[in-house]
């Protein structure tokens, strides 16, 4: 069965730093992928989308993620953090791809130090 | 969250009481969901719809019902509320797929089963 793996549960990085939040998913086949963020108190948002086309993707609020299907991987990442972008994060993938099933990751929750 | 929205935003129940969770949808998309969020464990799929008049089970249906009510509104219903049903419930839509491909997510119900 799929499975979408997020290393770390709690990452903290300080103001201007790079963020990396880590992402592998299970699936031999390439299959959508996607990372929402989560403010307090809130619902799911996306930030962006991997659909089999251009392997880098950038999202909103300056974040980016890279599809290696080597590493099986869609780690995402943004060059400086900001403190607003201070919540947590969940990888999710659609298996196959373009259909309704989609299995989230535990959520990684980002702080940034000031 | 635009264009998904849900009542009540937050609820208290006694064991045993029972309850309905109410989503809307103003999209116009076929697919809606009903996920719960504990901490730790991401979002666990409870029932789909793919379209009106039908229903499935995901991951952790048991204790819980839905209703499809029409195009618009998916219903979630707890029978007899227990503890172990304390978590945050959140609707969810999916866009028609391709370049539309995501899930869109309303605000959540917070719910405390005592």
């Amino acid at each position: 069965a799929q499975s979408v793996t997020q290393l770390g549960s709690h990452v903290s990085v300080s103001e201007g730093a790079l963020v990396l939040l880590r992402c592998n998913y299970s699936s031999s086949v390439p299959p959508y992928l996607f990372w929402y963020v989560q403010y307090p108190n809130q619902g799911l948002q996306l930030l962006l989308k991997y659909t089999s086309a251009a392997t880098l993707v950038k999202g909103i609020n300056g974040f980016e993620a890279e599809f290696k299907k080597s590493e099986t991987s869609f780690h995402l990442t943004k060059p400086s953090a900001h403190m607003s972008d201070a919540a947590e994060y969940f990888c999710a993938v659609s298996d196959p791809p373009g259909t309704y099933k989609y299995i989230f990751g535990t959520g990684t929750r980002l702080k940034v130090l000031a | 969250n635009a264009g998904v929205t849900q009542t009540p935003k937050f609820q208290v129940l006694k064991t045993g009481q029972s309850m309905t969770l109410q989503c809307a949808q103003d999209m116009n998309h076929n697919s809606m969901y009903w996920y719960r969020q504990d901490p730790g464990m991401g979002l666990r799929l409870i029932y789909y719809s793919a379209s009106e008049g039908t229903t499935d089970k995901g991951e952790v249906p048991n204790g819980y019902n839905v209703s499809r009510l029409n195009k618009r509104e998916f219903s979630l219903r707890l029978e007899s509320a227990a503890p172990s049903q304390t978590s945050v419930y959140f609707c969810a839509e999916r866009g028609s797929g391709g370049a539309s491909e995501t899930q869109y997510f309303g605000p959540g119900t917070r719910l405390l089963v005592l």
